[in-house]
């Protein structure tokens, strides 16, 4: 495998569902984001890890709970989503985040549909 | 709030012309301006970006110009071929953690 990988592709899920989004980088990245791409609005950044560490959370509800355990892999936890929760989430990851080195490299995405 | 214009929304154009697309960001600290491109059923991947003390790049048929005074930044396509039709997304990022995308250009280039 190369670059960045997301699982699953595509993913249904009922409000009251568990569910997980794993994202995994073989760039030897050491920062990985979550963003969110909804049909019609500009892609929205939702967390970044830097070193395994959580610098960034942009307000995003608690119903999305980020996990990173190490440099490598990144998940997106769900639980008890809206049906506008529905979108394409993108996971993406750069040398660092604090170092002016910025450049992202986007995984394929999971296409997420909240029934 | 800060944000990102971009336009057009669409463009359209014959094979071998050029395309431009043009963005507006308001935060007149944001310090670095990718352009990503992305094609049906895949992630964005980046094509160019500028910092801002730089005010041109360009790498083959692909250029991006920066003007800071205006606030504003335009990715140039020339010679426009029918696999670059696809959605092409500024950003402005910076100052410190802020990430603002731009809404995406649908660009089809026409046989």
């Amino acid at each position: 495998e190369t670059g960045v990988t997301q699982t699953p592709r595509h993913l249904v899920m009922g409000m009251t569902n568990k569910k997980s989004l794993k994202c995994e980088q073989h760039l030897g990245h050491n920062a990985m984001y979550w963003y969110k791409q909804s049909a019609k609005k500009p892609l929205e950044l939702m967390f970044v890890y830097n070193f395994k560490e959580q610098t960034e959370n942009n307000s995003v509800p608690s119903r999305f709970s980020p996990e990173c355990p190490n440099s490598s892999h990144l998940f997106l936890h769900l639980h008890t989503l809206q049906p506008e929760d529905s979108a394409l989430y993108l996971c993406a990851s750069s040398e660092d985040w604090t170092s002016g080195t910025y450049e992202q490299f986007f995984g394929p995405g999971t296409r997420l549909t909240v029934l | 709030g800060e944000n990102v214009e971009q336009h057009p929304s669409t463009l359209s154009v014959q094979e071998g012309d050029s395309a431009v697309i043009k963005c507006t960001y308001s935060d007149s600290a944001s310090n670095y301006f990718p352009w990503y491109k992305q094609e049906l059923g895949k992630g964005p991947q980046l094509i160019i970006d500028i910092r801002s003390n730089v005010g041109e790049k360009k790498d083959q048929r692909i250029a991006v110009t920066l003007n800071k005074t205006a606030k504003h930044f335009s990715l140039h396509i020339t010679e426009t071929q029918p696999e670059d039709s696809a959605v092409y997304f500024c950003a402005a990022f910076g100052p410190y953690d802020k990430v603002i995308f731009g809404p995406g250009t649908s660009l089809s280039v026409i046989p």
